[in-house]
């Protein structure tokens, strides 16, 4: 099993909508959780970031984390053609924070 | 005023060759990282140096050698190149805070092809 599992999609969403990107991962001790967003032939950049259960809100992202169900996702908000790129759901833990895990990706496309 | 810079942005080499690649961030962070990113997108840690000290190394062939001469530079030498080895390789940064929040800065990337 994967430490951080994504949908690799791509995932296709109509402009306005609302994406909604899934990651799941297998350390029970993580202890953050991040969404880097990546656009093709660009390095990761930090989106959004969540430590408790709950939903966490920056403009129109919103990130939700479920420690029980070992489960993060991000939604965007009427989504934008210049949200298409890969969102990459890492994880860290406590014990070691320096050590980020990341998944392999979502690649996002919005259609106008 | 670039935060993360990597040298070079692009390098193509026969297999067998030697080659390295540069980093430095100037935003005083006292973490440094490589990471690789394969065709699949799939980025994984390779080294971490905190302070000059390698804290991070997880599985990779020895022909692969990070060294940080001071906290603002981490460099990545490797031997022997193999087709294998293709890749974009990334640099980053962080700065370690209390409660594990670790915002990791990445460098432009290094896009590596081996013939």
């Amino acid at each position: 099993q994967k430490e951080v599992e994504q949908n690799s999609g791509p995932l296709s969403v109509p402009e306005g909508a609302i994406a909604s990107l899934n990651c799941t991962y297998s350390d029970r001790g993580s202890q953050s959780f991040f969404w880097y967003r990546q656009y093709s032939g660009k390095s990761p950049e930090l989106i959004m970031f969540i430590y408790s259960n709950g939903d966490k809100e920056d403009g129109r992202f919103t990130a939700q984390l479920n420690k029980a169900s070992q489960y993060v996702s991000l939604l965007i908000r009427d989504s934008q053609p210049s949200d298409s790129a890969t969102y990459l759901c890492a994880v860290s833990s406590y014990s070691s924070a320096s050590k980020i895990i990341f998944g392999s990706g979502t690649r996002l496309s919005i259609r106008p | 005023d670039t935060a993360v810079s990597q040298t070079p942005k692009y390098l193509v080499t026969q297999m067998g060759n030697d080659k390295s690649i540069k980093c430095e961030q100037n935003l005083g962070h006292d973490t440094m990282y490589w990471y690789k990113q394969d065709s699949k997108k799939f980025l994984k840690i390779m080294f971490s140096y905190n302070n000059k000290e390698l804290i991070i190394n997880e599985t990779v062939p020895n022909r692969f050698s990070p060294k940080s001469p001071d906290k603002a530079h981490l460099n990545l030498h490797i031997n022997s190149l193999e087709l294998g080895d293709s890749a974009v390789y990334f640099c980053a940064s962080s700065l370690l805070l209390a409660g594990g929040f670790n915002e990791q800065f990445f460098g432009p990337g290094t896009r590596l092809t081996v013939l």
